[in-house]
């Protein structure tokens, strides 16, 4: 059974630091790893996602990387700003569904 | 486009009651998903469509939870005699999944939030 592991659970930073969310996953036999921000009361907005043949993925402030072979996951969040606060999810697809991490919460002090 | 949309968005119900949530996914979205996240906890997965059919049931928690898709389109998750370790936020996502890689990028509805008293 896969297991998602997301560290720090929570973290706490000023305006302007650049900072790495980790994820960790049990069964490398992935398709892909999501990775989603959810904002209180709100669904699941998709940021990146990386395909199992690829080492990282860009978009903005934002890049992911991946390592399939010792099942991790890193979220760079360059230059954080008030507006990053959110929880950050790590997700993992086997098969068919998507496998969630517990998530990292995130609050970035202006 | 048009995202995954959900209704209701808030449902306040009696236990012992049944209800109904639906999904809209995106058009031409072969896939669909339906996850569940209660209050401080993770997300999990409960049913997944392929087309109308569900090859994959087995997060679906008890024999009260069911659903259907139907057109490749609408999904319906139902909830019979709920009870209220049922209150959650319950999510529906679709995907593209065709061919590989990026088809399988999901997108997520804004959820429907349950509430049993």
């Amino acid at each position: 059974k896969q297991e998602v592991t997301q560290i720090p659970a929570a973290l706490s930073v000023p305006e302007g630091e650049n900072l790495v969310l980790n994820c960790s996953f049990t069964d490398s036999a992935i398709y892909n790893l999501q990775w989603f921000r959810q904002d209180p009361g709100k669904g699941l907005t998709s940021l990146l996602l990386i395909q199992s043949s690829q080492r990282e993925q860009t978009s903005g402030r934002l890049n992911a990387s991946l390592d399939k072979s010792s099942g991790r996951s890193t979220l760079y969040i360059a230059a954080s700003q008030p507006g990053d606060s959110a929880t950050y999810l790590c997700a993992v697809i086997n098969r068919r569904a998507l496998t969630f991490g517990s998530g990292t919460r995130l609050q970035v002090q202006p | 486009g048009a995202g995954v949309s959900q209704s209701p968005s808030n449902k306040v119900t009696e236990k012992g009651k049944d209800v109904e949530l639906r999904c809209d996914p995106i058009s031409g979205h072969t896939a669909l998903y339906w996850y569940r996240q209660r209050l401080g906890q993770g997300l999990e997965f409960l049913i997944y469509f392929q087309g109308n059919s569900a090859p994959d049931k087995s997060g679906l928690p008890s024999d009260r939870f069911s659903a259907e898709r139907t057109g490749e389109s609408v999904s319906t998750l139902t909830i019979q005699r709920t009870q209220q370790e049922d209150s959650a936020v319950y999510l529906c996502a679709s995907s593209l999944a065709r061919g590989q890689g990026a088809d399988y990028e999901q997108y997520f509805g804004p959820g429907t939030r349950l509430t049993v008293t």
